[in-house]
């Protein structure tokens, strides 16, 4: 199992444009997530989906969208990028289990530069 | 709210010493607690967690963690160090409530290890 792939690994974007960062997973988890990790933040929660077609806001979701049509898929779309984007950014999944909390599975990361 | 407080922004430990890792967590309700590591450049790495059950728990490593309810904590610990353990390790609490879980992270702590 490849687990939780990211692509790209680095990218430079100009204020105002638009990209969309790639998270696919083959572990077969309902719930997937994004989180942006910014220095002394920790991470924070930015969307996530229980299943294909049900995501909902997280704690910094605004200039974020996000679909989920595969189970396997999980794309993050910047509309606007804005220098306030730039952070790096990891995917995540996990089982959905219920009576246990979420183990989840990180992706190595996106670093985002917004100039 | 859920929140997780890691009061130590930056330990430096001599190699062979023994560690704690301090977090505090608040959250209403039994919480599903868990403990990652960062090495520089790459994702995170799960080292235990906490669901239920014996309070003190083992993870990968040689490290172990300690649930006390009524100090709200989860310490991370290691009998002796390595130099290989420098990193940065992160405390999260999972605030499970059927399938609106969120994970929420604390700041970090960046550990040193001198020869």
């Amino acid at each position: 199992n490849a687990g939780v792939t990211q692509t790209p690994k680095f990218q430079v974007l100009k204020t105002g444009q638009s990209m969309t960062l790639q998270c696919a997973q083959d572990m077969n988890h309902e719930y997937m997530s994004w989180y942006r990790q910014d220095p002394g933040m920790g991470l924070r929660l930015i969307h996530y989906s229980v299943g294909a077609g049900i995501t909902d806001q997280g704690e910094v979701p605004n200039g974020y969208n996000v679909s989920r049509s595969t189970t396997e898929d999980f794309p993050l779309r910047l509309l606007s990028a804005a220098p306030s984007q730039t952070s790096v950014y990891f995917c995540a999944s996990s089982r959905l289990s219920p009576g246990q909390g979420r183990e989840q599975y990180f992706g190595p990361g996106t670093r985002l530069t917004v100039t | 709210a859920q929140s997780v407080t890691q009061p130590d922004i930056h330990i430096t430990v001599s190699e062979g010493a023994s560690l704690e890792l301090r977090c505090n967590y608040s959250y209403g309700a039994t919480p599903y607690l868990f403990w990652y590591v960062q090495s520089p450049g790459q994702g995170l790495q799960l080292l235990l967690k906490y669901f239920s059950g014996d309070t003190l728990v083992q993870g990968i490593k040689g490290f172990e963690a300690e649930f006390k309810r009524s100090q709200s904590s989860f310490n991370l610990r290691k009998p002796s160090v390595h130099w290989s353990d420098a990193a940065e390790y992160f405390c999260a609490v999972d605030g499970y409530t059927g399938t609106a879980s969120k994970l929420t992270f604390g700041t970090g702590t960046r550990l040193q290890v001198t020869l």
